[in-house]
């Protein structure tokens, strides 16, 4: 099955920028999508098909996706940015959902 | 605009079989490409992709919960059904079903709701 793999925790301080980065076997080949989790709330989607924003989330987000690693960047860092982060692909050839080990985002 | 609402147990014994309700609004079961898919994610740790459940029927399941796990739809009541059976205290987790974009992403979300599993 298909592996993705990401960093269990990453620091930033306020204003500064946030990279996380999520690892698979030719992830650049596949569609990356990312998404925020705060406790007690719905998770949300906050880039699809690699680096595409939804409505209403901030133009500080962004994605990329190339070889085997896949990153979302989160510029201007504010407080209220402090949540869990997961990446997510579907994998065609099985047509199975993946979701990576997620990403603890703490603003110092 | 579309919402998506969990109901079910909040506590189940171990070896009991677990019925989940997602009932949804804004988006028809109907439509070619649309899905509704089912994630837990058991305190403290990641998010799991369960089961999905496509307009024509089609389901998908994680291979790990595969022979445990079944997925229905009822468009006449707008809900989706997810049976865990021979629940066990790992399948303590909050579970969620989404909405399921064709293009293979979750975008919309429940606010999920929390299973413990316990004798």
């Amino acid at each position: 099955s298909y592996v993705l793999t990401q960093p269990p925790s990453v620091s930033v301080a306020p204003g500064k920028t946030a990279t996380i980065t999520c690892g698979g076997d030719s992830i650049g080949l596949k569609s990356v999508h990312w998404y925020q989790l705060k406790p007690g709330q719905a998770p949300v989607l906050v880039i699809y098909y690699d680096g595409d924003r939804p409505s209403g989330i901030p133009e500080r987000f962004s994605g990329f996706s190339s070889g085997n690693t896949a990153t979302l960047t989160i510029s201007g860092v504010e407080a209220g940015d402090e949540a869990a982060y997961y990446c997510q692909v579907r994998d065609i050839n099985s047509d199975q959902w993946v979701f990576g080990g997620g990403t603890e985002l703490t603003v110092l | 605009q579309i919402t998506l609402k969990e109901s079910g147990p909040t506590v189940v014994k171990p070896t009991q079989t677990l019925t989940l309700t997602c009932t949804y609004s804004g988006f028809s079961l109907k439509s070619s490409g649309v899905g509704v898919g089912w994630i837990r994610q058991p305190p403290g740790k990641a998010l799991e992709w369960l089961a999905l459940i496509y307009w024509d029927e089609n389901q998908r399941f994680s291979p790990s919960l595969k022979s445990r796990l079944s997925i229905t739809k009822d468009t006449s009541k707008n809900q989706v059904d997810l049976t865990l059976i021979k629940m066990d205290p790992v399948d303590t987790a909050t579970y969620h079903c989404a909405h399921v974009f064709p293009g293979g992403y979750f975008d919309y979300w429940g606010p999920g709701t929390l299973v413990t599993v316990s004798s």
